[in-house]
Order: C-alpha cells, then structure tokens, then sequence
C-alpha cells in the first residue's frame, strides 16, 4: 500500500532555532518527492520538488534531502521565524495511478 | 495569493442535502485537483481534470462528482450530505496536470454539515 509516514507529529522549538523534520515513503512507482507548508486553515503552499535523483534541493531558509534507496526525506529549517509555525507535509507523486500521496504533516509551533 | 480562488468559503448545510462548490484554476492552468481535508487530518485527493476530461481518480465517493467546464472553472458536487463530509475542500491547478509540475492550491471551501 503506498503511505508516507512523517515525524514528529509534532515540534515545538525557540524562535531562532533549527530543526528535522522526517518523511519515509512506501511509494512505488516513485516519480517525485514535494515538501508543502500549510498554515491553519489555508491552502498548501510548495516548499521543494526533488526527482529520483536530487539529493538536495534549498529553498531560502528550508533544505529537503532525499535518499530515495531508503525512501527517505528530511527538511531542515534554519534560523526558525514565528512565521514558520505550520504543519509541514512530505507528497509523494506515484505514476501507478497520477497522483499525489500526502503525509499527515509535522504540526510546527515557534515560539519567542 | 495563489491565483486560484474558491466559493463559497464557507458552507452550512443539513444532513442529506446538496451543494456545489467552485474552483477557478489560475489563468493558464489546464489542470484541475479536488482535495478533501478531514480535522486534523491529511489531504485526500479525490478526482483530477485536465482541459475539460477527467484525468485520475482517488477516493471519490459516488455521492460526489465533478466537471470541468470550457471556461476551465471545475465544480464538486456533492449530494445526500452526511455528518462525515464536514470538512476542508480544496481546488488545485496546474499547468498541464504532469507529475513534475507544481500544484497551486485555493484558500479552500470549509463545510460544516449539520
């Protein structure tokens, strides 16, 4: 069955910190890997898109990796903001049936 | 702002009713996506259009459908309401609807069904 699995579930850090978060898929056949922001309430917005064979990829203060021969993904967040506080979820696209596969999200909270 | 906009944001409705909700993509966008989000739950993707024609198919129940008109704007429609179907909706669009492109999300319709 094709899953994406994230963690935390949830993260509360200080304001200027850094954080992991993690994603492990089960998805086959993989053709690409999304990290999307999610304010309360509001539509997802795209961080990164990383293919079978980008490793990193950076977006201003957010870096996602992917290893995809352990099925795995991380997004490091540098330099927290308040604004950060979000939850934050790994898609995988599978072309089996052309869609996307969504995590349940890592709920972050930044605090001052 | 993504370009992509949603009416009606918000929707009270009674257990066995319809409703339609709308999604205008963003001007260029071919591509349609209906997603539904459950509290505190992930996103569910429900049905994909591309210029008018149904592309894919995810867990659609058979009380909703949806189109895509020639103006590009799509709508759901989702009929005999249960208490379960309280939820976010949400339009995406893209471009051409390929695996690599970028989905652009709407602000979402919230149904509260009673």
């Amino acid at each position: 069955k094709n899953q994406v699995e994230q963690s935390p579930q949830s993260l509360i850090i200080l304001e200027g910190k850094n954080c992991t978060l993690q994603c492990n898929y089960t998805v086959s056949p993989f053709s690409n890997l999304r990290w999307y922001k999610q304010d309360t309430g509001r539509g997802p917005v795209s961080l990164t898109i990383m293919t079978f064979s980008e490793n990193t990829k950076s977006n201003g203060r957010y870096t996602a990796t992917l290893d995809a021969d352990t099925k795995q993904s991380s997004l490091h967040i540098t330099a927290s903001q308040l604004s950060d506080s979000a939850s934050y979820i790994c898609v995988v696209w599978t072309d089996s049936n052309y869609q996307l596969i969504w995590g349940a999200g890592t709920k972050l909270i930044i605090k001052p | 702002d993504s370009g992509v906009t949603q009416t009606p944001k918000h929707l009270i409705t009674a257990t066995g009713q319809r409703v339609t909700l709308r999604c205008s993509p963003r001007s260029g966008d071919l591509s349609v996506y209906w997603y539904q989000q459950s509290l505190d739950q992930g996103l569910q993707f429900l049905i994909q259009y591309y210029n008018g024609e149904e592309r894919a198919k995810g867990n659609i129940l058979e009380r909703f459908s949806a189109q895509q008109f020639p103006d590009l704007h799509s709508e759901l429609n989702l009929s005999s309401l249960e208490l379960g179907d309280s939820a976010l909706y949400f339009c995406a669009s893209s471009q051409a609807g390929g695996s690599q492109e970028t989905q652009y999300f709407g602000p979402g319709t919230r149904l509260l069904v009673l």
